[in-house]
């Protein structure tokens, strides 16, 4: 098995709505991270999680809430949105952190949010 | 600052044709280049990766050369396929960092 699961496929919420995309894999990696996609534009990296640890954060705003409920398990909690938050939100994940040499990233099919 | 620059930004070739996809990046020091395949509205899929000592990769019709030396990889696709339109995204690891490059849009044409 080398799939990162994302659901849901797609999302349409309000500005005022509270909702989760979330993520699984069973690769055993110890890794996993976020990355928002906004069309013709490479993923930018929002967190990482190691070891069901929070180990970065690039500065994204606090209506975007992560939480890694266990090694297999990563959930993005969304509150308060914006339009412009409205892109693809990839899931991943790696053997181990993204800093080490040779990891390959293994990304999920992604998750359509549109913020209206 | 670490970049990685892809060229072209998008090619159009005929089915059945072979193409080369280019990479140069400045991200130092250098661990690891990767080559994913990104449909439209899909998740990346990952087609090499080489690290410092490996001059080429092949995974079936693609294959990824790199010359660490001055700072360049590519990507040639043989005999293309309809299947293979896709971006294809060249990312580069450095000790503590990734670098994704903006991807190469390309188009196969019946």
């Amino acid at each position: 098995d080398t799939e990162v699961t994302q659901t849901p496929k797609h999302l349409v919420m309000g500005m005022t709505n509270k909702k989760s995309l979330k993520c699984e894999q069973h690769m055993g990696h110890r890794a996993m991270y976020w990355y928002k996609q906004k069309a013709k534009k490479p993923p930018e990296l929002m967190f990482v999680y190691s070891y069901e640890k929070l180990s970065i954060n690039e500065s994204v705003p606090s209506r975007f809430s992560p939480e890694c409920p266990n090694s297999s398990l990563l959930n993005l909690h969304l509150h308060a949105l914006q339009p412009e938050d409205s892109a693809l939100y990839l899931c991943a994940s790696s053997p181990s952190g993204e800093r080490t040499s040779g990891n390959t990233i293994y990304f999920g099919e992604g998750s359509w949010l549109t913020v209206v | 600052k670490n970049q990685v620059e892809q060229s072209p930004q998008s090619l159009i070739i005929l089915e059945g044709k072979n193409c080369t996809l280019q990479c140069n990046y400045t991200v130092s020091p250098f661990s690891n280049l990767r080559w994913y395949k990104q449909d439209t509205g899909r998740g990346p899929v990952s087609l090499t990766i080489m690290t410092f000592s490996e001059n080429t990769k092949s995974n079936g019709r693609y294959t990824a050369t790199l010359d660490a030396d001055t700072k360049q990889s590519s990507l040639h696709i043989t005999a293309s396929q309809l299947s293979d339109s896709a971006s294809y995204i060249c990312v580069v690891s450095g000790y503590s960092t990734l670098t994704f490059g903006k991807g190469t849009m390309l188009l196969v044409s019946p």
